[in-house]
C-alpha cells in the first residue's frame, strides 16, 4: 500500500511551541499533500509539495519532503489554541487519486 | 466563494431504507471525489469523476452504492439498500484538473446512521 503513515498518533503540546508530525509512505510519487481537520468539519488544504521539491513554507507552517526515505514533516511553529486539529498527509503514488493517512491527532494547551 | 456544500448534514435512517446524499461543487471545478470516513478505515475514496464521468469506482463498497454526476455542479451518492456498515461519515470534495496535482476542497460531511 502506498498509505502514508503519520506519526505519532497523538501529540499535546503548550501554546508558543513548536509542534511537528511525520508522515511516511512506501511507493514513489508525484506529490505530497497535507490537509487539517477541525472536529467535525470537513479537511482542509494546508500544502502541496512536488516530489522535485523539498520544503515549503505558508505562514507558521513549514513542510519538507525526503523523497530518498520516503517521508515528510509537517511543523506548526509558535502553536495556538486554534491549531488544535487532526493533520493528514495524502500521497498519490502515481494511482491518479490521494491515499490518505490515519492522521495525527494535534492538542494545543492554552 | 462558496465552498463545496453537501446536505443533509445529518442522517439518521432504519437498515434497508434508501439514502441519498448531495453534494455541490465549486463553481468551476471539473472533478468531484466522494470519501467515507470511520474510525476503523479512515478517510476511504469511494469515486472520483472528472467532467461528470467516473474515472475510478474501486472503492465503492458494492452494488448498493451508486453515484451520479447529472450536470457539471451537482453530485449524489445513492446506497439502496441501507445497512448498519455503512454508518460513517460521508465526504465530498471538488478540485480544479484531474488527478493529485491540484488541493481538494472538502464540504463538511454527512454523519450518516444506520440504525
Amino acid at each position: 500500500s502506498q498509505q502514508g503513515e503519520e506519526d505519532p498518533q497523538a501529540l499535546s503540546i503548550q501554546e508558543g511551541e513548536n509542534a511537528t508530525m511525520n508522515c511516511s509512505y512506501k511507493t514513489s510519487i508525484n506529490n505530497l499533500q497535507w490537509y487539517r481537520q477541525n472536529s467535525g468539519r470537513g479537511l482542509v488544504h494546508l500544502i502541496l509539495i512536488r516530489s522535485n521539491e523539498r520544503e515549503k513554507h505558508s505562514g507558521r507552517l513549514r513542510v519538507t519532503l525526503d523523497t530518498s526515505k520516503k517521508s515528510s514533516s509537517l511543523l506548526i511553529t509558535a502553536s495556538r489554541a486554534a491549531d488544535t486539529a487532526s493533520y493528514f498527509c495524502a500521497t498519490d503514488g502515481n494511482t491518479g487519486k490521494l491515499i490518505f493517512g490515519q492522521g495525527t491527532t494535534l492538542q494545543v494547551k492554552p | 466563494d462558496a465552498g463545496v456544500i453537501q446536505s443533509p448534514r445529518h442522517e439518521v435512517t432504519e437498515m434497508g431504507q434508501e439514502v441519498t446524499l448531495r453534494c455541490k461543487l465549486i463553481s468551476g471545478h471539473n472533478s468531484l471525489f466522494w470519501y467515507r470516513q470511520t474510525m476503523m478505515r479512515g478517510l476511504e475514496l469511494l469515486i472520483y469523476f472528472n467532467n461528470n464521468v467516473p474515472i475510478d469506482d474501486s472503492g465503492m463498497p458494492e452494488d448498493r452504492f451508486s453515484a451520479k454526476m447529472p450536470n457539471a455542479s451537482f453530485s449524489t451518492l445513492k446506497i439502496q439498500p441501507s445497512e448498519p456498515r455503512d454508518s460513517a461519515v460521508y465526504f465530498c470534495a471538488s478540485s480544479w484538473g484531474q488527478g493529485t496535482n491540484q488541493p481538494q476542497h472538502f464540504g463538511d460531511g454527512t454523519r450518516l446512521s444506520i440504525l
